[in-house]
């Protein structure tokens, strides 16, 4: 497809157990970032790849999270032993260089509840 | 610390009038990028508008249009001709060294 594609689109899941969100980006973009809009809130920056350097993992709001970047395309975003307060909708974006006057092109998101 | 800050959290405006969203931010950085994303209610963030700190004219697309102030990190929206397809969130946001969004301004267009 042309834009960005996450998946699953909804994800519910009970407290305890780990998730995995996809995310595959614009092909071309180098540029890949992950954020967390709670209900009623703005975007929550997570964690930022630039194409072959070491990911910025500073949003990262626990040791519970992490991501990866396989191949400088498809990240996939992990979420351990999940907690109720993880629920929200998880973005994903992609552009073409880094920080830059470059747009972020985003994603549909990924809607987690955690029961 | 550097944060954006959207003071408007609600805001309507009738139809084919003019309506300006506030955004503030703060930075001790020189070079960075500001953005105006909307967020409808089908949920996909697209972009409306940008700008670059260096630049001083203001950035304009079509109906949109923003006043930059970069002595007062001040960023705000002017949307003219409000039309009921602008009817969303519009999240303000700021590119340096790092990423940040403000926490959106829901506009809704009355007929």
């Amino acid at each position: 497809g042309a834009g960005v594609s996450q998946s699953p689109s909804n994800k519910v899941t009970e407290k305890g157990k780990d998730v995995e969100l996809r995310c595959d980006p614009i092909s071309g973009h180098t540029a890949l970032y992950w954020y967390r809009q709670s209900l009623g809130q703005g975007l929550e920056f997570l964690i930022y790849f630039q194409g072959n350097s070491a990911p910025d993992k500073s949003g990262l709001p626990s040791d519970r999270f992490s991501a990866e970047r396989t191949g400088g395309s498809v990240s996939t975003l992990t979420i351990q032993r999940t907690q109720q307060e993880d629920s929200a909708v998880y973005l994903c974006a992609s552009s073409l260089g880094g920080p830059s006057n470059q747009p972020q092109h985003f994603g549909d998101g990924t809607r987690l509840s955690i029961l | 610390a550097q944060t954006v800050t959207q003071s408007q959290p609600e805001m309507s405006v009738q139809e084919a009038e003019t309506v300006t969203l506030s955004c503030t931010y703060d930075t001790s950085e020189s070079n960075y990028y500001l953005f105006w994303y909307k967020q409808p209610p089908s949920r996909q963030m697209i972009l409306v508008i940008r700008q670059e700190a260096y630049k001083q004219q203001n950035a304009t697309e079509n109906r949109f249009s923003v006043n930059f102030q970069k002595a007062a990190k001040s960023f705000s929206l002017k949307i003219s001709d409000s039309q009921l397809g602008d009817t969303a969130m519009y999240f303000c946001a700021f590119n340096g060294n790092q990423f940040y969004f403000g926490t959106g301004t829901s506009l809704t267009v009355i007929p």
